[in-house]
This record gives C-alpha cells, sequence and structure tokens, in this order.
C-alpha cells in the first residue's frame, strides 16, 4: 500500500514551458486535492476532485488544469509555466466521510526561472 | 467566510517546557477540525482530529464552540517536536479542507 505517490519530486521549468504534475493514489479513494504550498502562506486548494470524472476549483485555479479519468490518478497540468508557479506541490486524497482524514503525498518542488 | 487563524507563525520553548499552539475558526456550522503536522522537507501527517478526542504523541486539542478555538497542546515538548503545525477545518457540504497559515514550532535543547 503505498499510499498517495506523487512525481517528479523536483523539476525546474522555464517562463512559458508546460509540464505535468501526476499524482496517483493506491487506497481507492473518493476524493483528491491539490494544493500549493507558499512559505507563510500555509497550503491554498488549486483544485479538487469528488470522484472519477467530477473535478472543480479550488482558491488558486488559474494557470493550472486537472483531470480526473480514474479514481487512482489525479494529475495537475501547468500550461505556460510562470515565476508565481515555484511552489510546492501536494496532492492528497481521503476516503468518504467529512470527519476522515487526508493523506498527502510527499510533495513536487517546482522551480520556474 | 470559513477562516482558520494562527496567530504565531514562530514559536520557541524549551525542552520539557509545556506548548500551546493557538488556532481559531470561523465557521458558521457544525466544524470538523484537524492539526496536521510538517516535519522538516517531509509530507503533511494528520496529528489529531477534534472527533476523536485522541492524544496523538502526546498531544491533545480541545474544540471550544464557545470561542471558536481548537487549541494543540503538550505539557512537555520534546525535541522531536520541532516542525510546522497546520490547522484546518473542513468545510461543509464543499469537501474541502481549509488551512491556517501555520505555527513553526521550535524546541530547544
Amino acid at each position: 500500500n503505498a499510499g498517495v505517490t506523487q512525481t517528479p519530486k523536483f523539476r525546474i521549468l522555464k517562463i512559458g514551458q508546460s509540464m505535468t504534475l501526476q499524482c496517483t493514489q493506491d487506497m481507492n479513494h473518493n476524493y483528491m486535492y491539490w494544493y500549493r504550498q507558499d512559505p507563510g502562506m500555509g497550503l491554498k486548494l488549486i483544485y479538487y476532485s469528488v470522484g472519477a470524472g467530477i473535478t472543480d476549483k479550488g482558491e488558486v485555479p488559474n494557470g493550472y488544469n486537472v483531470s480526473r479519468s480514474t479514481t487512482e490518478d489525479f494529475p495537475l497540468r501547468l500550461e505556460l509555466a510562470a515565476p508565481s508557479q515555484t511552489s510546492v506541490y501536494f496532492c492528497a486524497s481521503r476516503p468518504r466521510g467529512r470527519s476522515n482524514g487526508y493523506t498527502f503525498g510527499s510533495g513536487t518542488r517546482l522551480t520556474v526561472v | 467566510a470559513q477562516r482558520v487563524t494562527q496567530p504565531e507563525k514562530l514559536l520557541s520553548v524549551f525542552k520539557g517546557a509545556p506548548v500551546e499552539l493557538k488556532c481559531n475558526y470561523s465557521y458558521s456550522g457544525s466544524p470538523e477540525l484537524f492539526w496536521y503536522v510538517q516535519y522538516s522537507r517531509q509530507r503533511l501527517q494528520l496529528l489529531l482530529r477534534h472527533i476523536s478526542r485522541e492524544s496523538i504523541k502526546g498531544f491533545t486539542a480541545d474544540l471550544n464552540k464557545g470561542e471558536t478555538s481548537f487549541h494543540l497542546k503538550k505539557p512537555f515538548a520534546q525535541e522531536e517536536d520541532s516542525a510546522m503545525y497546520y490547522c484546518a477545518l473542513v468545510q461543509g457540504g464543499s469537501e474541502k479542507l481549509v488551512f491556517g497559515k501555520g505555527t513553526k514550532l521550535t524546541v530547544n535543547p
């Protein structure tokens, strides 16, 4: 049981480049989330999904896209990278029930230069 | 709007001293509150859920609806408790977890 797996762990992008951050979970969780973590700002929700085929915007969705074709996978796409997207990105999942805690991935540290 | 406030960015205590990390929230419904911990350069881990009323690693947190608080406490801090601590609230209906900005706890020897 690997939990939530994110790849890559580190990436440097040039301005205007595109990339996909991968997230997969093997716990059959319905709910999946993408957060970005910036120093002193806590975690801000980018996108989330309540099940395969269903996604919705979070607090800071601009510049990102997601898809959820399977229960396991929830990739995050950056189409035109900008320096403001330099951050640490965390994927998380949880089963149904508001009182269930989230399981987080180990994060992707992205630098846009 | 739902909001989680952690008033202290940094908190420094000595080993063996009591520690309290403050968390206040604003939410009109019945809240689901959590504490998450992030050790240096690691993933966030669930520490406590208010609904469980449990004690993990010596930490406890009590929901005070009157003061809209969910402070995290430990009677005797250890050096290995040094980490970032995040208080978080689940928004009812939307299934989204809202985080505070975090408190960095340093336990000095």
